[in-house]
């Protein structure tokens, strides 16, 4: 059975500072990965997806990498900002033709201004 | 383009009632996804379906639970009998085909369901 894991639950930082947020998984045959960001009372936003064969990918600040082998990724933010606070789901997809998503439990992240 | 539309936004039950969840896929998807998010959990999954079509209920409780997916109207999440356990959000997405590549899922803000 899948488990993905997000450590740590929650992360403070100053604004400006870049950071790395982790997520790692139990079974490495997966999919893709995507990595969603949560507001308070709303629903997921999709920042990035990685298919199972690529190792990164990269929307304005933020990069992603995946080493399938080790069931790890990572979501790096850059020069953070205030808005960037927010809860960082990353989830998994099993492998093609299955639908289920199996996510962590996030990292909420807080930007000090 | 509307993204997933899911209302209401929030529900209030008291035990013992019944719990119906609305979601209107985007426009032009045609499978539809259930997530619940318990307080302090992550999502799990609950429920994929396609028009008229449950594709993998695996994820839903035996009893009490139901979805379905007309082929007209919206998806539909209909919990009986609601307990205080049940208190959650519950999370829609939607996508355009279930097994292409690079077809995320897109979510919907969720409804939130509290039981009194």
């Amino acid at each position: 059975k899948q488990e993905v894991t997000q450590i740590p639950a929650a992360l403070s930082v100053p604004e400006g500072e870049n950071l790395v947020l982790n997520c790692s998984f139990t079974d490495s045959a997966i999919y893709n990965l995507q990595w969603f960001r949560q507001d308070p009372g709303k629903g997921l936003t999709s920042l990035l997806l990685i298919q199972s064969s690529q190792r990164e990918q990269t929307s304005g600040r933020l990069n992603a990498s995946l080493d399938k082998s080790s069931g790890r990724s990572t979501l790096y933010i850059a020069a953070s900002q205030p808005g960037d606070s927010a809860t960082y789901l990353c989830a998994v997809r099993p492998n093609f033709g299955n639908e289920k998503l199996t996510f962590g439990t996030g990292t909420r992240l807080t930007i000090i201004p | 383009n509307a993204g997933v539309m899911q209302n209401p936004r929030h529900l209030v039950r008291r035990r013992g009632q019944e719990a119906r969840l609305r979601c209107s896929p985007m426009k032009g998807h045609s499978h539809v996804y259930w997530y619940r998010q318990l307080p302090e959990e992550g999502l799990k999954f609950m429920v994929y379906l396609q028009k008229e079509n449950i594709i993998d209920e695996s994820g839903m409780p035996k009893e009490r639970f139901s979805a379905e997916f007309p082929k007209e109207g919206p998806s539909i999440l209909r919990i009986q009998q609601v307990v205080r356990g049940d208190s959650a959000a519950y999370f829609c997405a939607s996508s355009t085909t279930g097994t292409g590549e690079f077809q995320p899922q897109h979510f919907g803000d969720g409804t939130r369901l509290s039981i009194l």
